[in-house]
């Protein structure tokens, strides 16, 4: 059983796009980190949040940490095929960090 | 360094070897995590590492697995009697006290084919 769940689990979508990715658990987590993988390479923290109801944008991506501290989404506007990876939440847990399965992005040119 | 570096990149063994894999974390990184991903899945966390504390290891899964870090520094995962099971890309990331809120810097993992 995940403690994080992503979705939707691959979007394809043309440049000049807009998305929302989630990232949803049950559980209450004090901060989610989301961070951007691409192929061959390990993972590139975009940005982290802490507050329930924070929003942090990032260029042309929105990240919201929900009220209650259990969900988060990501939004990108005008998608580029530079946005294209995987886009991985992550949540403080004990001493260290569990992770989603990931939303696999394509964003055709 | 400038970043993680993790050696070697690419690791093809036979079913029942054992193989090390090795994690160079960033210079004055006192934290480090090893974590496992196969193919299109997200992180399964492995074994985390802080300062001279004793390691949390909840997440090795089975006795097979074992890591030390040794200095503070330099990590080594061993895996014993590999089986197929275990192919997947080790990650191993380090940051800087290790606290909750801490950015996590990955190096580029070693991916692990077990025939």
């Amino acid at each position: 059983t995940q403690l994080l769940e992503q979705s939707p689990q691959f979007l394809s979508i043309q440049e000049g796009e807009n998305l929302t990715v989630y990232c949803n658990s049950s559980s209450v987590f004090s901060s989610l980190q989301w961070y951007r993988q691409e192929p061959g390479e390990g993972p590139v923290l975009l940005v982290t949040v802490v507050t329930g109801g924070e929003v942090k944008k990032l260029k042309r991506l929105t990240f919201q940490f929900g009220d209650a501290r259990k969900d988060s989404s990501l939004h990108i506007t005008a998608a580029q095929p530079g946005d294209t990876g995987l886009y991985l939440c992550a949540g403080a847990w004990g001493q260290n960090f569990v992770f989603g399965p990931g939303t696999r992005l394509s964003v055709l040119p | 360094g400038a970043g993680v570096s993790q050696s070697p990149s690419n690791k093809v063994t036979e079913k029942g070897k054992d193989v090390e894999l090795r994690c160079d974390p960033i210079s004055g990184h006192t934290a480090l995590y090893w974590y496992r991903q196969s193919l299109g899945q997200g992180l399964e966390f492995l074994i985390y590492f802080q300062g001279n504390s004793a390691p949390d290891k909840s997440g090795l899964p089975s006795d097979r697995f074992s890591a030390e870090r040794t200095g503070g520094s330099v990590s080594t995962l061993t895996i014993q009697r590999t089986q197929q099971e275990d192919s997947a890309v080790y990650l191993c990331a380090s940051s800087l006290v290790g606290g909750l809120n801490e950015k996590l810097f990955f190096g580029s993992g070693t991916q692990l084919s077990v025939l």
